[in-house]
């Protein structure tokens, strides 16, 4: 069964801070790997897609990682601010079987930048 | 980028009665959707994959008398969900599968309230 756990599940910190959002799949198999961003009551805006041949990508402040011999997906905000503040989803695509194309989301985690 | 416009945003409905919500994709040809329910400060569950010209697939404890899928074209499926009840009451969300990109577009959801 693929599984996608994202830690921490809150993370408050002060405007400017750096940090890191941590993302683990069980299944190594994923074709991609996307992270989002949802405001409360909100859709999903889709924030950055990692190939699974590639290692990283990077938009703006924003720097996600895939190692998938590990498992594990990082996202990298930098320099933080107030506006940052929502819930960050990954998710991992999957390929083959009846898996094909289907996204497995993990818990979220609901980020606060504190002005 | 590529748009998905779900509609509606929000609805409201007596315990009983049909809500049908659309899905489209507004600038490239999608023969795979998938619908996803998300509960409050919960992640996104697939419910079930849109297929083009056939049947849906449903993930495991979706009932598909409950929740009809059809998908008669290339832009756009459509999500009832029949004889409601309060505990459907729910954010429900829908992808388009650009499968030139391997990318999944989300809509913004629809929001529905069951009184």
């Amino acid at each position: 069964k693929q599984e996608v756990t994202q830690i921490p599940a809150a993370l408050s910190v002060p405007e400017g801070e750096n940090l890191v959002l941590n993302c683990s799949f069980t299944d190594s198999a994923i074709y991609n790997l996307q992270w989002f961003r949802q405001d409360p009551g909100k859709g999903l805006t889709s924030l950055l897609l990692i190939q699974s041949s590639q290692r990283e990508q990077t938009s703006g402040r924003l720097n996600a990682s895939l190692d998938k011999s590990s498992g594990r997906s990082t996202l990298y905000i930098a320099a933080s601010q107030p506006g940052d503040s929502a819930t960050y989803l990954c998710a991992g695509g999957y390929a083959g079987g009846t898996s094909y194309g289907k996204l497995t989301f993990g818990q979220g985690t609901i980020l606060t930048v504190h002005p | 980028g590529a748009v998905v416009s779900q509609h509606p945003s929000w609805v409201i409905c007596k315990s009983g009665t049909s809500v049908k919500i659309e899905c489209r994709s507004l600038d490239f040809q999608a023969t795979t959707m998938f619908w996803y329910r998300q509960f409050p400060k919960q992640s996104l569950m697939l419910m079930a994959t849109s297929n083009e010209g056939s049947k849906a697939t449903y993930e495991q404890g979706v009932e598909k008398d409950k929740f009809l899928i059809n998908h008669a074209s290339l832009t756009l499926s459509t999500l009832t969900v029949t004889s409601a009840h309060p505990e459907d009451s729910s954010f429900y969300i829908c992808s388009a599968r650009d499968h030139g990109k391997n990318i999944q577009y989300f809509g913004a959801g629809t929001r529905l309230s069951v009184l």
